[in-house]
């Protein structure tokens, strides 16, 4: 069966570092995967969508990439902030499906 | 303000009764969707539609019904609650191609006693 996985259920950073977010799938071919960040009590809220023939996308301090070999989507926020810190998940093409998240927690 | 509105917020019901969660999208999107969210294991799709009038399961559908008479509404029915359906519910939408992802609504945080 189709599988998305988050690694980490939950990391924690020092201001000013770079995140790095792993999300990889088995058993699908998508042809595009997302990322949402989740603040608590609050639905999910679309940050970026890389189709599967782009390589790395980008927007202001976030970076995603998007291996179809290794099935690995990998999401960096940069300088991070104190701000930054939720939960932010991947999900995969329709018939969508989430990962659990990985829950972020920038240090000041 | 353009999006997607869920009402209730909260729900409180009683073995074997049922309801209705009520889901309004205004931004002519013909992809609506149910999740169900639950402690560690992330967002899971109950059902989705793809315009009005075709609905499909997707992958925790029993005891629940959905119905798309319209574009904007997408109403999920709980049959017959039971405990397990104790969760919290997002509704989705998004235009047909998915291009600009899914915008999501507040939320319903139902609990089954």
């Amino acid at each position: 069966s189709q599988k998305i996985e988050q690694n980490s259920e939950a990391l924690n950073i020092q201001e000013g570092k770079t995140a790095t977010l792993t999300c990889n799938y088995t058993n699908y071919s998508p042809a595009y995967l997302q990322w949402y960040r989740q603040d608590p009590g609050r639905g999910p809220v679309f940050l970026l969508l890389i189709r599967e023939n782009e390589k790395e996308k980008r927007k202001e301090r976030l970076k995603v990439t998007f291996d179809t070999t290794l099935k690995q989507s990998l999401f960096h926020i940069t300088a991070s902030q104190p701000a930054d810190s939720a939960t932010y998940l991947c999900a995969l093409d329709r018939p969508e499906r989430f990962g659990a998240g990985t829950r972020l927690t920038v240090k000041p | 303000n353009a999006g997607v509105t869920q009402t209730p917020k909260f729900q409180v019901l009683k073995t074997g009764q049922s309801m209705t969660l009520q889901c309004a999208q205004d931004m002519n999107h013909e992809y609506m969707s149910w999740y169900r969210q639950d402690p560690g294991m992330g967002l899971r799709l109950i059902h989705y539609s793809v315009g009005a009038g075709i609905t499909d399961q997707g992958e925790v559908p029993n005891g629940y019904n959905v119905s798309r008479s319209t574009t904007e509404d997408f109403p999920l029915r709980l049959l017959s609650a039971a405990p397990s359906q104790t969760s919290v519910y997002f509704c989705a939408s998004s235009d047909q191609g998915g291009r600009y992802g899914y915008t999501f609504g507040s939320g319903t945080r139902l609990t089954v006693v």
